[in-house]
């Protein structure tokens, strides 16, 4: 089974469109994470959830909106899509120590 | 500011080692750890130094020297499916990751 999955693997959208991405997780983890990385492999965290909680928001513009309905799930929905907001979305957990699982990640291309 | 700092890219020949170097300056530490990725997938967790000195695991072992800053990643007796990106990354805090820029590996026959 995998850990940490997610939906969609693929998205191609217009620009101005809402999307969402859904993540889920089976190992128990409480801390669940979104990154984003872009077309330089720059890997950039952008919000953090502890036992549906939000932890973090690395000054991500409002139009990113976390959601997490329960411990094993982490959405994310992105309102008025951007070029810019093109780039691969993982989502991770966290493990009780420092290890971070990623999921296989969103490809998000916007046009 | 944050940043950690690692070559963009490194080439090798298969069973040779290789070193790829991070350093880092950030607001917090608690450890620096590695993560592969191959091209197309996500990454994978490698290693983590909580502590100063080399940790071994297999044909890869991680150090970190906090005083300097420095840690890097050594990958030993290469293999082609070495060729993957290798990123260090910062525990700037108990849940915040903070990923260096990046090495590509390739490892050539």
């Amino acid at each position: 089974d995998t850990a940490v999955s997610q939906t969609p693997k693929y998205l191609v959208t217009q620009m101005g469109n809402d999307k969402s991405i859904k993540c889920e997780q089976n190992l128990g983890h409480d801390t669940m994470y979104w990154y984003k990385q872009d077309s330089k492999k720059f890997l950039k965290i952008m919000f953090s959830y502890n036992n549906k909680e939000l932890i973090i928001n690395e000054t991500v513009p409002n139009r990113f909106s976390p959601k997490s309905p329960d411990k094993a799930h982490l959405n994310l929905h992105i309102n008025s899509l951007e070029l810019g907001d093109s780039a691969v979305y993982f989502c991770a957990i966290k493990d009780g120590g420092e290890t971070q699982y990623f999921g296989p990640g969103t490809r998000l291309l916007v046009l | 500011g944050q940043s950690l700092e690692q070559p963009s890219e490194v080439t090798a020949v298969e069973g040779a080692i290789v070193q790829i170097n991070c350093t880092y300056q950030t607001s917090g530490f608690y450890g620096l750890s590695w993560y592969q990725q191959h091209d197309g997938g996500a990454p994978t967790f490698l290693s983590y130094n909580a502590l100063d000195g080399l940790e071994e695991t297999g044909r890869f072992s991680s150090f970190l020297s906090r005083s300097d800053s420095y840690g890097y990643l050594l990958l030993q007796e290469l293999q082609m499916k070495d060729s993957a990106s290798y990123f260090c990354a910062v525990s700037a805090n108990t849940d915040k990751l903070i990923f260096g820029t990046g090495t590509r590996l390739q490892v050539f026959p």
